[in-house]
């Protein structure tokens, strides 16, 4: 079936060094798409979201950049800091129950 | 902090019980999704309620069913667990828009 798949599963990163987590999605009728952030034993938490008539869509310190021709997602984190280590998912949502599709994550480690 | 509440935080079973999960949503949401997340996996949809009434189903078996109440607080019963069951359970809450605010779960565990 259709589903939000990552490139990677594990990323380091230096402290104070940009991150780049990227994200493939399959379905064509998604229209809104989101990253969510979640640490240990706590529940996914919005990062920031974009709809599909958009291309780029900035944050504090995040950026989320949307390619729908090749239906990729990539979050950027500047100045990643300790605080940012945690897994990262991307999330697509289509249809009137807005359903969320999680990808299976990418774990940040923010090194030293 | 969401404003979402989930209990209980942690639950132990043996297979072939049966449990109930609870949920508040964030005030003034009427909307409620509930997702399963296995360990090392991203969450995955069960259902959806709103305004009481289901509103979407994920590729879950019937023995996952839930109730929405009138203060819009939520239930997820499962019946006959199964070993596979064993999860972190997470609800969702929204309101008018796309934006969904999730607990912080329950995490269930089926011996």
């Amino acid at each position: 079936g259709e589903s939000v798949g990552l490139h990677l599963p594990t990323l380091s990163v230096q402290e104070g060094d940009n991150s780049i987590i990227n994200c493939a999605y399959s379905n064509s009728a998604s229209d809104y798409f989101i990253w969510y952030k979640q640490e240990s034993g706590k529940g996914p938490q919005f990062i920031i979201d974009i709809r599909s008539n958009m291309d780029k869509r900035q944050g504090q310190r995040v950026t989320v950049l949307l390619n729908k021709t090749v239906k990729h997602l990539s979050l950027q984190i500047a100045a990643t800091q300790p605080g940012d280590s945690a897994v990262y998912f991307c999330a697509e949502t289509f249809g009137s129950a807005r359903q969320l599709t999680f990808g299976s994550g990418t774990q940040l480690t923010v090194l030293p | 902090e969401t404003g979402v509440t989930q209990s209980p935080t942690h639950l132990i079973k043996t297979r072939g019980q049966q449990v109930t999960l609870r949920c508040s949503s964030q005030s003034g949401h009427n909307t409620v999704s509930w997702y399963q997340q296995a360990l090392g996996q991203g969450p995955q949809f069960i259902f959806q309620y709103y305004r009481e009434e289901e509103n979407g189903r994920g590729n879950f078996p019937p023995r996952f069913s839930g109730l929405q109440f009138p203060n819009y607080s939520s239930e997820l019963n499962v019946n006959a667990l199964e070993l596979d069951d064993s999860a972190l359970y997470l609800c969702a809450s929204t309101d008018v828009g796309d934006e969904q605010f999730f607990g912080p779960g329950t995490r269930l565990t089926v011996l």
